[in-house]
């Protein structure tokens, strides 16, 4: 079975601060996502990786920042944490070039920014 | 715009009985995929069921089917038999390429409760 680990369920931490979320896959996928969700939004890609250091932006990339030095980890940085970063923060990951694979999901980290 | 709507916030079904749960797509594109996603309270993710857009057949995985009217652009799940374990969120999902490799744009979710 596919396993995508987030490092941690809950989360609360302080605005301002430097705040890092880690996701690690073990299928030696080549893609890798980052999702916030929020009620009546559904899920919003944050960023992506198709590759080792390679990165895109997704949809609200606007206060984060991710880097991906190992293909089975993929880390999602907010620079300057702000109340309106507080969320649940999805990691998934998929083959790339397999359109009929779907993305597998992590079990998800609340993140409250106080 | 390529986008996915689902225009039911929350439904209701009693036990055994079977419930559609819609999503309606928009894309220009001719190759194309859609997933359907719950997500228990617990939050995990968990895929149900694909469907590509050139596939001739309906998606069948279990108690679960989609039924893919691609003229109409909708991709509506049908659950049979439902059981009080499908209370949860179900999200509709598109497959776009982006750049380098594919992403999957979601709709809004239906939180579906399943009642004894």
């Amino acid at each position: 079975d596919v396993k995508v680990t987030q490092s941690s369920r809950y989360l609360v931490k302080r605005t301002g601060e430097k705040v890092f979320l880690e996701c690690v896959q073990d299928m030696d996928h080549e893609n890798m996502f980052w999702y916030r969700q929020d009620p009546g939004l559904g899920l919003r890609l944050i960023y992506f990786s198709y590759d080792v250091k390679m990165k895109e932006k997704g949809d609200i990339p606007e206060g984060y920042s991710v880097s991906r030095e190992k293909k089975e980890r993929f880390s999602l940085i907010l620079e300057s944490a702000s109340t309106n970063q507080t969320s649940m923060y999805l990691c998934a990951s998929s083959f790339r070039d397999r359109r009929n694979q779907p993305q597998h999901f992590g079990d998800g980290t609340r993140l409250s920014i106080l | 715009a390529q986008k996915i709507t689902q225009t039911q916030p929350g439904m209701f079904v009693q036990e055994k009985e079977a419930v559609t749960l819609d999503c309606t797509y928009d894309t220009s594109d001719q190759s194309y995929g859609l997933f359907w996603y719950k997500q228990p309270s617990s939050g995990e993710m968990i895929f149900l069921i694909y469907q590509g857009s050139y596939d001739e057949q309906n998606a069948t995985e279990g108690r679960y089917s989609l039924n893919f009217q691609k003229a109409r652009k909708s991709a509506n799940l049908v659950i049979s038999a439902s059981q009080l374990g499908d209370s949860a969120m179900y999200f509709c999902a598109m497959r776009v390429v982006s750049g380098n490799t594919g992403k999957l744009i979601f709709g809004q979710g239906t939180t579906l409760q399943v009642k004894p």
